[in-house]
């Protein structure tokens, strides 16, 4: 079974611009979350989707905002990107809502974004 | 919101030697998880640990996690080359239902094998 994958896997950006990444997850998981991975704050939760909804949400400005389609895959979107924008996103996928069980996620490779 | 600590920040042993990586919760864990990544790729699913006392072992690391639920270690026997990266341990908060749940990770511990 294919894993998660992400595209585009790096990008380089400048302030201002905006930016959009994909995830597909693995097939027949439906749960897809996103994450942004710094040195200083480390592995931060961005957002959760499930059937085409956002279920939870991290703390993070509205400048972040994301969907997922009808085949659980999703994307992210950063508009007017700023220097601190520069980070790992990595997405991960799950069979279920994370409300409902403890249910493993996997993750994909990631897109390293840097902002010039 | 729970905080995760780990410990060390990061290690370097030798070839060969066991270490233990540890995972401290400020609240109860329903549900541990320990992920392995190399630098600047994706996480590596390792175990899930749920129930306190709970232990799982695959080829050699072993996390348990302790009885009151919030600590779990990650522990590797003899170690190789091949286990250099950064281990990660991630939480699951109470079952809330609401919509401020998320995943939380602790900040990760490098380990660094030298041959």
């Amino acid at each position: 079974k294919a894993g998660v994958t992400q595209t585009p896997r790096y990008l380089i950006k400048t302030r201002g611009q905006q930016v959009t990444l994909s995830c597909s997850p693995i097939s027949g998981h439906r749960s897809v979350s996103w994450y942004q991975q710094t040195p200083g704050q480390g592995l931060q939760f961005l957002f959760e989707y499930f059937s085409e909804t956002q279920r939870n949400k991290g703390n993070f400005p509205g400048r972040f905002s994301g969907r997922q389609f009808s085949n659980s895959r999703s994307e992210m979107n950063v508009s007017t990107l700023e220097l601190g924008d520069s980070a790992l996103y990595l997405c991960a996928s799950s069979r279920f809502d994370r409300r409902g069980s403890a249910d493993t996620q996997y993750f994909g490779p990631g897109t390293r974004l840097t902002v010039l | 919101s729970q905080e995760l600590e780990q410990s060390p920040q990061s290690l370097i042993v030798q070839e060969g030697k066991n270490l233990t990586i540890n995972c401290t919760s400020s609240k109860t864990l329903y549900g541990l998880y320990w992920y392995k990544q190399k630098y600047g790729e994706g996480l590596i699913f390792l175990m899930m640990l749920q129930k306190g006392g709970e232990e799982k072992s695959h080829e050699k690391i072993t996390a348990k996690l302790d009885e009151k639920k919030q600590q779990s270690s990650l522990h590797i026997t003899a170690s190789q080359p091949s286990h250099a990266g950064i281990y990660l341990c991630g939480a699951d908060g109470p079952y809330s239902g609401g919509s401020n749940y998320k995943l939380t990770f602790g900040k990760g511990t490098l380990l660094t094998v030298n041959p």
